[in-house]
């Protein structure tokens, strides 16, 4: 079956990169997400990476995909306070557009 | 970018009534707009998908006639949690697919408390 599995939670300090690791089982995922989610509030698209496609970065944002190994990562440069949440991975394919989920990773700043 | 809304952000209604959650999104039209439940400290569960014209398609264990969807207009999806019970209280977040791009733009979501 389709799995999405990520560590529960990291802790880095302030002003150092955070790389948030994710692995997936279904071969024929189309599309990868990153999703964060603040205390108490709903999901915010971070970014995206189409299966045929190793890397995309976005300012302090960079997605690299092992296709070969199912392996996602996200690596935030300079990690800030306001980087606290959890931070969601997300596999769909074209098909259906439905997204199976990580179960998330909380980011934890110290300072 | 894509903006999506729910309403309300939070409700309590006692056990036995029902209770309406809308989501609707802002500046664009979604033909497919997704239903999910989070519970405290866990990932998101799909609970329906809901397409604009049509029956919602139900994942497997989510009971349809308790979890009534109604996907009305290109902007609009609602859903009716009917005769709630304090098992029903969740998180729910609704989510829109923009036009013909993969991308899921999500609700900020709804805390259902139901005494």
């Amino acid at each position: 079956g389709e799995d999405v599995e990520q560590s529960l939670f990291l802790s880095v300090r302030e002003g150092d990169s955070s790389v948030i690791n994710c692995t997936y089982t279904d071969s024929s995922s189309t599309y990868l997400y990153w999703y964060k989610q603040e205390p108490g509030a709903g999901l915010q698209l971070l970014t995206y990476i189409f299966s045929n496609m190793d890397m995309k970065q976005d300012q302090r944002l960079t997605v690299l995909l092992n296709k070969k190994d199912k392996h996602l990562s996200l690596r935030i440069a300079d990690t800030q306070t306001g980087d606290s949440a959890i931070y969601f991975c997300a596999e769909s394919k074209a098909s259906n557009y439905q997204l199976i989920w990580g179960a998330g990773t909380k980011l934890i700043i110290k300072p | 970018g894509a903006v999506v809304s729910q309403h309300p952000s939070r409700v309590i209604c006692k056990s036995g009534t029902s209770v309406k959650i809308e989501c609707r999104s802002l500046d664009f039209q979604a033909t497919t707009m997704f239903w999910y439940r989070q519970f405290p400290k866990q990932s998101l569960m799909l609970m329906a998908t809901s397409n604009e014209g049509s029956k919602a398609t139900y994942e497997q264990g989510v009971e349809k006639d308790k979890f009534l969807i109604n996907h009305a207009s290109l902007t609009l999806s609602t859903l009716t949690v009917t005769s709630a019970h304090p098992e029903d209280s969740s998180f729910y977040i609704c989510s829109a697919l923009a036009g013909e791009s993969y991308e899921q733009y999500f609700g900020p979501g709804t805390r259902l408390t139901v005494t």
